[in-house]
């Protein structure tokens, strides 16, 4: 099955830029999703289809994705910005193995 | 306003069964896609199992093909996970989601604030 490998922790201080990476075989030809969860909340979607933003998250938010590695990009961080952060990719179409997560990676703003 | 409400989580013996609900309004059900996903207490997100809108296709992860069964009433708004032989690994918040679009799987738009289930003797 499909392994997506996330850094287990990012720091980062406020106003500079933290960096997320998500690792996968090839994942540059998959169209990977990005999501945020703070303690006690369901997951919200920051970034789609390796780089668009849904409606009301910030432009600070974007992505990119190619080769083996996609990455998360949060601009000027923010103390609001820690949490932890998913990648998600479908696995693949051969197999029907479904959605997959990575691991997570929790983003602290010192 | 998309609103995912999961109903149905409790504790329950290992080896017995049951049925989480997720309850949809402010959209059009019978339109999307819609996915179980679970969180063990203190780890990371799990996908569960994915419904098409008409209820025609379904996958599951391996980790819970053959044990659980997910499917919908298009009629009543409501989306359904049926988990039978139930593990103490099983033990998790099981949130309910949205696909953003329904044409295709993913990504997950909207989720439900989740079920906790706690599979314990």
């Amino acid at each position: 099955s499909y392994v997506l490998t996330q850094p287990p922790s990012v720091s980062v201080a406020p106003g500079q830029t933290a960096r997320i990476t998500c690792g996968g075989n090839n994942i540059g030809s998959k169209s990977v999703h990005w999501y945020q969860q703070k303690p006690g909340q369901a997951p919200v979607l920051v970034v789609y289809d390796d780089s668009d933003r849904p409606s009301g998250i910030p432009e600070r938010f974007s992505g990119s994705n190619s080769g083996n590695t996609a990455t998360l990009t949060i601009s000027r961080v923010e103390a609001g910005d820690e949490a932890d952060y998913y990648c998600q990719v479908w696995g693949s179409s051969s197999d029907h193995s479904g959605v997959v997560f990575g691991g997570g990676t929790k983003l602290t703003v010192l | 306003q998309v609103q995912l409400v999961e109903s149905g989580g409790g504790v329950v013996q290992p080896g017995r069964s049951l049925r989480l609900s997720c309850a949809a309004s402010g959209f059009t059900f019978s339109s999307y896609g819609m996915h179980w996903v679970r969180q063990a207490p203190g780890k990371g997100l799990e996908w569960m199992a994915v419904i098409s809108y008409d209820g025609s296709n379904k996958y599951y992860a391996d980790s819970v093909k053959g044990r659980f069964t997910i499917s919908r009433d298009n009629s009543n708004n409501t989306l359904y996970l049926q988990m039978n032989s139930l593990r103490a690994e099983d033990t998790a918040v099981y949130h309910c989601a949205r696909s953003m679009w329904g044409s295709k799987w993913l990504p997950c738009h909207s989720w439900g604030q989740g079920t906790l289930v706690t599979v314990s003797s």
